[in-house]
């Protein structure tokens, strides 16, 4: 088992629809939670980070975080056509933990935003 | 643009060669990573390094791959006796903070 899981979608919406994304963990140890946008043949884009639980906003992106659950999401509102892309959930554990100073990716989610 | 840039971008090479891949990170980052993407799978991580000191690598990072951040500037990724399954984009990013990591637009290798 992988230990972070992703949806590889692909996912397809429709202009100005709300775009949920979504990403599981089993290590308990992360405690950094990132979202990268990657378009083809590109490297990947840092979209947004957070610390812990909770939520974080910046313009049509929300990212939550569920450490009890284990779960991460990232919402895209009002979706556009240049939001088409691959999106990867990555994270990273606290200082002293096994994994620090390395991102754990999903597989990332291949979304298609059509007019 | 100051972002990171890697060189070259494309590199076809034939099984058994040596190839070398060189990335250039944002100037005031400290912290330097390499990592290798295959096709439908996220970067996985190879190695970091904390200015010229390598802290970290990966069991994906075998003998025949060695990286050098001389100076704690650029670095540099070698494979030697490649083989097709060494053929993947390689991803080096650099950061402030571990978990704000900036990435090249990587150097995509393919082993005939």
């Amino acid at each position: 088992q992988k230990e972070v899981e992703q949806d590889p979608g692909p996912l397809s919406v429709p202009e100005g629809a709300i775009v949920s994304l979504n990403c599981t963990y089993s290590n308990s140890a992360f405690q950094y939670f990132m979202w990268y946008r990657q378009y083809s043949r590109k490297g990947p884009e840092l979209l947004m980070y957070t610390y812990s639980s909770g939520n974080k906003e910046d313009g049509r992106f929300t990212a939550q975080v569920d450490k009890s659950s284990k779960y991460i999401s990232l919402f895209i509102r009002d979706s556009q056509p240049s939001d088409s892309a691959t999106y990867l959930c990555a994270m990273s554990a606290g200082a002293g933990g096994t994994s620090y100073g390395k991102l754990t990716f999903g597989q990332g989610t291949i979304l298609t935003v059509h007019p | 643009d100051t972002g990171v840039s890697q060189d070259p971008r494309h590199k076809i090479t034939k099984r058994g060669q040596n190839v070398t891949f060189r990335c250039d990170p944002i100037s005031e980052h400290n912290r330097l990573y390499w990592y290798r993407q295959t096709l439908g799978q996220g970067p996985e991580f190879l190695t970091y390094f904390q200015n010229e000191a390598q802290l970290e690598k990966s069991r994906l990072l075998s003998d025949r791959f060695s990286a050098e951040r001389p100076k704690g500037s650029f670095s540099t990724l070698e494979i030697q006796r490649t083989e097709q399954g060494d053929s993947a984009m390689y991803l080096c990013a650099s950061s402030p903070r571990h978990y704000e990591q900036y990435f090249g637009p990587g150097t995509r290798l393919t082993v005939t």
